[in-house]
């Protein structure tokens, strides 16, 4: 089965521009999780959907950050305007059940805003 | 705030010896626990997940957990040069929402 996959793989911009990651889940998983990790810090979550609905947005750092799931299938996260401080990388993850359970994760998108 | 914390080491073993690395969490409410392995530059990857008190083993894998000192460990034994790797430590953040609180994770060097 193919894992999940995010792209760009490494993006560089520059102070207010706009990106957008793109992450697609293992085929069948309801569950899509973002996290990010600044350099020197923990993973930290970010988001999680349900399909096509947001469960839980608690870890989103302000209004520059979008995220999206239309049809329930691939995400998409949006920073508009990029800052310094959004430089890291980025992860998503899938799974299939909710709850408690381990789930995949995405190569990453490594951010870098200059 | 919840946290989990982890000795950022390195920790350094010899080939065949046994690697002990270990973890705290302090949200009380986390009922699951996992290992995490990252290799340099790729994504974090599964080894082990723990929900009950004791120890679960798999293969030279043995994660601990202990949740009366909201403590959690993982042994590997017999390391081998490629076990080195990042470890993260991730606890459950209560619920039934499925975010993880992650460690910062510990550097983990086997030596040939």
């Amino acid at each position: 089965e193919a894992g999940v996959t995010q792209f760009p793989s490494h993006s560089v911009i520059e102070k207010g521009q706009t990106v957008t990651l793109r992450c697609d889940p293992i085929s069948g998983h309801d569950n899509l999780y973002w996290y990010r990790r600044v350099m020197g810090k923990e993973i930290k979550f970010l988001l999680h959907f349900v399909k096509e609905s947001k469960q839980d947005e608690s870890g989103m750092p302000n209004n520059r950050f979008l995220a999206e799931r239309t049809g329930g299938t691939y995400s998409t996260l949006k920073v508009q305007p990029a800052e310094l401080e959004d430089s890291g990388v980025y992860f998503c993850a899938s799974s299939e059940h909710r709850g408690n359970y381990g789930y995949t994760f995405g190569s990453g998108t490594r951010l870098t805003v200059v | 705030q919840k946290e989990v914390e982890q000795n950022s080491g390195p920790l350094s073993v010899p080939e065949g010896a046994i690697a002990s690395l270990n973890c705290t969490y302090s949200d009380r409410g986390s009922q699951s626990f996992f290992w995490y392995r990252q290799y340099s530059g790729k994504s974090p990857e599964l080894i082990m997940s723990i929900y009950s008190n004791g120890d679960k083993e798999d293969g030279r894998f043995t994660a601990q957990l202990n949740k009366a000192s909201q403590y959690v460990s993982l042994l590997i034994r017999d390391s081998q040069p490629s076990d080195s790797a990042t470890y993260l430590c991730a606890a459950g953040g209560g619920g039934s929402q499925g975010n993880l609180i992650f460690g910062k994770g510990t550097k983990l060097s086997v030596k040939p």
